[in-house]
């Protein structure tokens, strides 16, 4: 799997968007990007996922550039609720086996 | 209606002791997960079993020894406690192709 590379912490004013930077250079075509968070020692959880194309859900939307070499999760209307550690992982999607966490990016949203 | 369910969710006990932890999933996954996360925050995997059989094993001691009676649950049982044990273990669970992964609430082990 690819190696992602995050900022290791990020300021957002609540009500604000949050937009989080992921760097995956070396990702191959058909590795997916996919994004979780843990908020507070909690198990980690699922956000959103994409391949080529940006992808959006109720949580947040999903940036990929054209090259693929970069992402940017978007947390429209943060909330204190927001605040948590968020990792971007590369893999292949329809192969089992683990996801392996980075450091992740600590998020904290201030009101 | 619970995905992931670890017991117990704290777990305090001495150095030489023997603990387990146990993990059950109700998503009809089949494959289950162990995770360590230390005081640095740092998200590890342990172990992965498919169908009830080991197919991860990431250098873990030999004293950490997962149990998967059903594939509806992965138990991880700890012999000897030694401090460095000391942090919070996520089961996991997905379907075989690795999607639709979730994970427990995590279990908060203090060695003593």
């Amino acid at each position: 799997d690819a190696k992602t590379t995050q900022p290791p912490s990020m300021d957002c004013a609540e009500g604000r968007a949050a937009n989080l930077p992921c760097n995956h250079s070396t990702i191959s075509g058909n590795e997916y990007v996919y994004w979780y968070r843990q908020i507070h020692s909690q198990g980690p959880q699922y956000i959103i996922h994409g391949l080529k194309n940006n992808e959006t859900n109720e949580m947040a939307s999903l940036i990929i550039t054209e090259d693929r070499k970069s992402s940017t999760l978007i947390l429209p209307h943060a909330t204190l609720r927001d605040t948590a550690v968020y990792y971007c992982i590369v893999r292949v999607e329809g192969q089992g086996g683990k996801l392996i966490f980075g450091q992740g990016t600590e998020l904290s949203v201030k009101p | 209606d619970t995905a992931v369910s670890q017991t117990p969710k704290y777990l305090v006990t001495q150095m030489g002791n023997d603990k387990s932890i146990k993990c059950e999933q109700n998503l009809g996954h089949d494959t289950m997960y162990w995770y360590k996360q230390d005081s640095k925050k740092f998200l590890k995997i342990m172990f992965s079993y498919n169908n009830k059989e080991l197919i991860i094993n990431e250098t873990v001691p030999n004293r950490f020894s997962p149990k998967s009676p059903d594939k509806a649950h992965l138990n991880l049982h700890i012999n000897s406690l030694e401090l460095g044990d000391s942090a919070v273990y996520f089961c996991a669970s997905s379907l075989t192709s690795g999607r639709d992964f979730r994970f427990g609430p995590g279990t908060r082990l203090t060695v003593t």
